[in-house]
């Protein structure tokens, strides 16, 4: 069965700062990797987009990066802001379907 | 901007009772897709849809699920006799292309069932 599993689950940062977040996959093969940012009662909306041969794509203060070799992808977000607080997903499409695999989220909360 | 647009933003109804959710996607987009997310839970595939028929769906999506494109611009799930697990965040969403096209998503509907 297809996994993406993200950690970690939750994180409160001060606003301003640097964080990561971790996304492990087994999809294997695959099309590409997405990271979403969805608000609370909000639908996700896509921040990058990556395919196998890629390793880094960057939007504005976001950048991710994928290993295909060990599975794992990282959302960095830099210079946080209060706006950033959201569940962040990692989302895995299956090589030759369009079944989507998401993750459970990384809860972010940014404090002043 | 063009966006996805869902009707209606909150559903409450009682066990049993059949409900229909509406979704408008994108104008110029030609696959789409339903997706649930239980409260506290990830999201989850239901279905996806292209050229009036289904395309591929999970293992959640049993007979009690429906879609349909009734006209050329909205998108319809149809659950026909509700339970109580199926208290749900519904999101659709559509793509221009499919695999590794951009998915784009609708705002979501919350469905309560009592």
């Amino acid at each position: 069965k297809n996994q993406v599993e993200q950690s970690p689950q939750s994180l409160i940062i001060l606003e301003g700062k640097n964080c990561t977040l971790q996304c492990n996959y087994t999809v294997s093969p695959f099309s590409n990797l997405r990271w979403y940012k969805q608000d609370t009662g909000r639908g996700p909306v896509s921040l990058t987009i990556m395919t196998f041969s890629e390793n880094t794509k960057s939007n504005g203060r976001y950048t991710a990066t994928l290993d295909a070799d060990t599975k794992q992808s990282s959302l960095h977000i830099t210079a946080s802001q209060l706006s950033d607080s959201a569940s962040y997903i990692c989302v895995v499409t299956p090589y030759g379907n369009n079944r989507l695999a998401f993750g459970k989220g990384n809860q972010v909360v940014v404090i002043p | 901007e063009p966006e996805v647009t869902q009707t209606p933003s909150h559903q409450v109804t009682q066990m049993g009772q059949e409900v229909i959710l509406r979704c408008v996607p994108i104008s110029n987009h030609l696959y789409f897709y339903w997706y649930r997310q239980i409260l506290g839970q990830k999201v989850e595939f239901l279905v996806s849809f292209y050229n009036n028929e289904i395309s591929e769906k999970s293992e959640i999506f049993d007979d009690q699920f429906s879609v349909e494109r009734p006209d050329g611009s909205n998108f319809t799930l149809k659950i026909r006799s509700t339970k109580l697990e199926d208290s749900a965040m519904y999101f659709c969403a559509s793509s221009e292309s499919p695999q590794g096209g951009e998915q784009y998503f609708g705002p979501g509907t919350r469905l309560t069932v009592t």
